[in-house]
């Protein structure tokens, strides 16, 4: 079945980099936009980012823009969110998850990874 | 932006009754409206998408409605695996893709 899988979190100081990493399996990763989600301890959903199936374009939420990049090697069915001067606000589990349009963007999400822990801390 | 706002924040149910959320669109969004459970140390999953069709193995006592500004997520009656907390979700303006700020459904 459809499964996501992230890695990369950790404990990264402020003004930091980290790359996070989200290997998919059971579908086809080339026909589907991925979403990157975030959720700070004890708080709602906020989301990220999203990149096209084909890698073509991507879009990001203010809170992050012209800091992390979003990413995909549909070669190696993995999907990348790349982030730099990291911020005590960025501390958040990062989940990836899945748009459920076929090579189109829907804005709906229904398949997600487990979660990756980020912790921006000194 | 589209900001959704959830009430309540918290419910506190027994099992077996119903339940009734609300989520309000600061915009009209039409019927590009989710609903996903969330529940402790999990993943978020979709149960309604576009206001009122279940999502793929969701139970029937799931129901949603509403179209425009104002909606409505009903489980009819609750079962013990159905204390979460439920967010709802705007696909109608992007981006950003919003989430409301979730309400908590507790057992009394």
């Amino acid at each position: 079945q459809e499964q996501l899988v992230e890695s990369g979190g950790g404990v990264v100081q402020p003004g930091r980099s980290l790359r996070l990493s989200c290997a998919a399996s059971g579908f086809t990763f080339s026909n589907y936009g991925i979403h990157w989600v975030r959720q700070a301890p004890g708080k709602g959903l906020e989301w990220v980012a999203v990149i096209l199936h084909d890698g073509t374009n991507e879009y990001y939420a203010d809170s992050v823009k012209g800091r992390f990049t979003i990413s995909r090697d549909n070669s190696k069915n993995t999907l990348y969110l790349q982030m730099h001067s990291l911020r005590g606000e960025d501390t958040a589990k990062y989940y990836c998850a899945r748009d459920s349009g076929l090579r189109v963007l829907e804005w709906l999400l229904d398949h997600w990874g487990q979660g990756a822990l980020v912790t921006v801390s000194s | 932006e589209v900001v959704l706002t959830q009430s309540p924040a918290t419910l506190s149910l027994s099992p077996g009754e119903r339940a009734t959320l609300s989520c309000r669109a600061s915009q009209s969004v039409g019927t590009y409206l989710a609903w996903y459970q969330q529940k402790p140390g999990q993943a978020p999953r979709v149960l309604i998408y576009d206001a009122s069709n279940r999502a793929t193995d969701i139970p029937d006592r799931f129901s949603g409605g509403g179209s425009g500004t104002d909606f409505t997520l009903t489980i009819s009656s609750l079962e013990p695996e159905d204390f979460a907390v439920y967010y709802c979700q705007q696909r109608s303006d992007w981006p950003p893709l919003t989430f409301g700020g979730g309400t908590k459904v507790e057992i009394k």
